[in-house]
């Protein structure tokens, strides 16, 4: 069945970047674009970007463009975040989610979610 | 960025109760709405997508409405496995946003 397993919990500190992983399986990989998604404790969730896995075209919410970014290895069917010059607001759980559709001209949201990733930022 | 007020943050309910949960939007999304239903530590599913369809395998009870501006999630009969906290998603336009979840807790 369609999964997206991302990697384990990570904690940094302030300034330090992190890369989360996502791998995809159950589907042809480059059909579907993959959002990441984070949730602050006591915030909402907020979308970061999606990525296209077949040409790595990505896109980006205007909160995050130019400190985060999502690139795919075709060969390993996964999709990476990496958050750079991170900060005490960064700690949050981060998702990665299939799009609902196989649309890359626009999105029809998020299908299949992966299990979250917690990451910590601390000194 | 389009803003989605969600209401209300937090619902107690009996089994058997019908809840309604709103989602209200700053400009026009067509049907471009999901609903979605998280439990405690699982990943969020797809339970509405585009306003009114629910997916395949989502309990007959589960049913979205609306276009536009106002969209609403109404759970009918409303069994103990409901509890969960449950949240709106647009895809009209970048960059998506959400509502603010609403928790459901059954008594």
């Amino acid at each position: 069945q369609v999964q997206v397993v991302q990697s384990g919990a990570e904690v940094k500190k302030p300034g330090a970047s992190v890369k989360v992983s996502c791998k995809a399986s159950g589907y042809d990989f480059t059909d579907y674009a993959i959002h990441w998604v984070r949730r602050a404790p006591g915030q909402w969730l907020e979308w970061m970007g999606w990525i296209n896995p077949d040409n790595g075209k990505t896109k980006f919410s205007p909160k995050f463009q130019g400190r985060v970014s999502i690139t795919s290895d075709t060969s390993a069917s996964a999709v990476f975040l990496e958050v750079h010059s991170l900060r005490s607001e960064d700690t949050a759980l981060y998702f990665c989610a299939r799009d609902a559709h196989n649309s890359f001209v626009q999105s029809y949201g998020m299908g299949v979610w992966g299990q979250g990733t917690s990451v910590t930022v601390s000194s | 960025e389009t803003t989605l007020t969600q209401s209300p943050p937090f619902m107690s309910a009996t089994p058997g109760d019908s809840v309604t949960i709103s989602c209200r939007a700053g400009r026009d999304l067509d049907d471009d709405v999901n609903w979605y239903q998280q439990k405690t530590g699982e990943a969020p599913v797809l339970i509405v997508r585009d306003a009114t369809t629910r997916v395949p395998g989502i309990p007959p009870r589960f049913s979205g409405s609306g276009y536009g501006g106002d969209f609403t999630l109404t759970i009918y009969n409303i069994e103990s496995a409901d509890a969960a906290y449950y949240f709106c998603l647009q895809h009209d336009n970048f960059p998506l946003t959400f509502g603010q979840g609403t928790k459901v807790e059954i008594k």
